[in-house]
């Protein structure tokens, strides 16, 4: 098993331009799940998928959007990039949502320009 | 959503046990409690996770308090490789509006020292 996949690992943005990070996974998760980590900072939520078809905001989702089309995969798009959004982000996922443990990816580090 | 309160940083020598603390007051009956450490440039790793009752493996024991109301990682004899930051996370399993929401605190910051 690959785990979570995450792509790219590195990207560079000018503002205003939109980008989807991509994440799948191959171990039939019922959840996944986005988190942004800015610099000495902890992972704060984006987007989670209880399932596919099923997704819902978490603490910080202005900004981005996400669909489940299916169990592997949860793409995560910025629409309108902005320094602010610099950050490196983290996909994870798990087999159950509550009690399952967290499998997470080696992380996509963004910078806006 | 139940929120972590954790020290900010602790320190221990290689080779000791380590007792990393974690309060959590507001804790549901559904919420499980997970804890992940996040070596530096890397992302989160699971250590391990309970409901009620004391767990152990092969990385660490949790202790949970018998209100719940707190809970206790145990790294048995710490090494370098265990400097990291520790988080104590509740997620919900109760199927509320939260359902699988999984929101991360600050953390603890662990040095281990030679």
């Amino acid at each position: 098993n690959a785990g979570v996949t995450q792509t790219p690992k590195f990207q560079v943005l000018k503002t205003g331009q939109s980008m989807t990070l991509q994440c799948a996974q191959d171990m039939n998760h019922e959840y996944m799940s986005w988190y942004r980590q800015d610099p000495g900072m902890g992972l704060r939520l984006i987007h989670y998928s209880v399932g596919a078809g099923i997704t819902d905001q978490g603490e910080v989702p202005n900004g981005y959007n996400v669909s489940r089309s299916t169990t592997e995969d949860f793409p995560l798009r910025l629409l309108l990039a902005a320094p602010s959004q610099t950050s490196v982000y983290f996909c994870a996922s798990s087999y159950r949502p509550m009690d399952s443990p967290l499998h997470f990816g080696n992380g996509t580090r963004l910078t806006v320009t | 959503d139940a929120k972590t309160t954790q020290p900010n940083s602790m320190e221990s020598n290689e080779e000791e046990p380590v007792h990393l603390p974690c309060n959590h007051s507001t804790i549901s009956g559904t919420d499980y409690i997970h804890w992940y450490r996040q070596l530096p440039s890397q992302g989160p790793e699971y250590v391990i996770h309970g409901l009620t009752s004391n767990v152990n493996n092969r990385m660490a024991s949790l202790a949970i308090a018998e209100d719940r109301k707190s809970s206790t990682l145990i790294l048995h004899r710490a090494t370098l490789r265990d400097a990291a930051v520790y988080y104590c996370i509740l997620r919900d399993g109760g199927g509320g509006t939260s359902y699988g929401k999984l929101t991360f605190g600050q953390g603890t910051i662990l040095t281990v020292h030679p």
